[in-house]
């Protein structure tokens, strides 16, 4: 159980174009989910953190209309990516805090990640 | 705010040796801390985790004891392989939002 699953896996797009992530809890709920990017080498860095039906909560220096997050249903949150440019070119993890269970408040599961690059 | 530090990698060892990576944390409260282990090109995947002080976690051999008193979390495990060869990262959590240290590159050597 708690698998948190992404599509794409890897994606390719050219500069100025748009690319949507998904990141699906596969069989729990998931209230709560969660953006990270990681670069080379590098810790993940938190970006966002998504409430299902509410707005999501942006990181300091993160820009909100560049990269949108809709949590529309307890299993589902997506990323897109807007205008895309070669520097958002990084790994983009979600994570899903579960709800019920076994799965308790303080454990994140983790997605296999995106890769993105943008030409 | 929170923060983790984990020691500098790379961390290269031969097979069956012992390994010890440190980790620090500094938080308000009571955090779970959490080891998370990311294999070359897939995803993080939880190591082992402990929710109060004095607790040990452990899993495939590795362990790491919660140290309220040094606020230290560091990760052993007594004979590697060269599967464990991996990017090891430490985290808290206070309020489900995961704080992590640098990740510390391990590189295991037949």
């Amino acid at each position: 159980g708690a698998v948190v699953s992404q599509h794409p896996s890897r994606v390719i797009c050219k500069s100025g174009t748009s690319v949507k992530i998904e990141c699906r809890s596969l069989d729990f709920q998931a209230t709560t989910m969660f953006w990270y990017r990681q670069f080379p080498k590098q810790s993940l860095m938190l970006m966002a953190t998504s409430n299902e039906g509410s707005k999501a909560t942006y990181e300091q220096g993160v820009e909100k209309d560049k990269f949108l997050i809709n949590h529309a249903s307890l299993t589902l949150s997506t990323l897109t990516v807007t205008s895309a440019h070669p520097e958002d070119s990084s790994f983009y993890i979600c994570s899903a805090l579960g709800t019920g269970g076994q799965k308790s408040y303080n454990e994140q599961f983790f997605g296999p990640g995106t890769r993105l690059t943008v030409l | 705010g929170d923060s983790v530090t984990q020691m500098e990698g790379p961390v290269t060892l031969s097979e069956e040796a012992f390994l010890t990576i440190n980790c620090t944390y500094t938080a308000t409260g009571y955090p779970s801390l959490f080891w998370y282990v990311q294999y070359p090109g897939e995803g993080l995947q939880l190591l082992l985790k402990a929710t109060k002080a004095d607790d040990k976690g452990s899993n495939k051999g590795f362990e790491a004891t919660y140290r309220k008193e040094t606020t230290s979390f560091h990760l052993e495990k007594g004979s590697v392989q060269v599967s464990d060869s991996a990017v090891y990262f430490c985290a808290l959590s206070n309020t489900g939002k995961l704080i992590f240290g640098q990740g510390t590159t391990l590189q295991v050597k037949p």
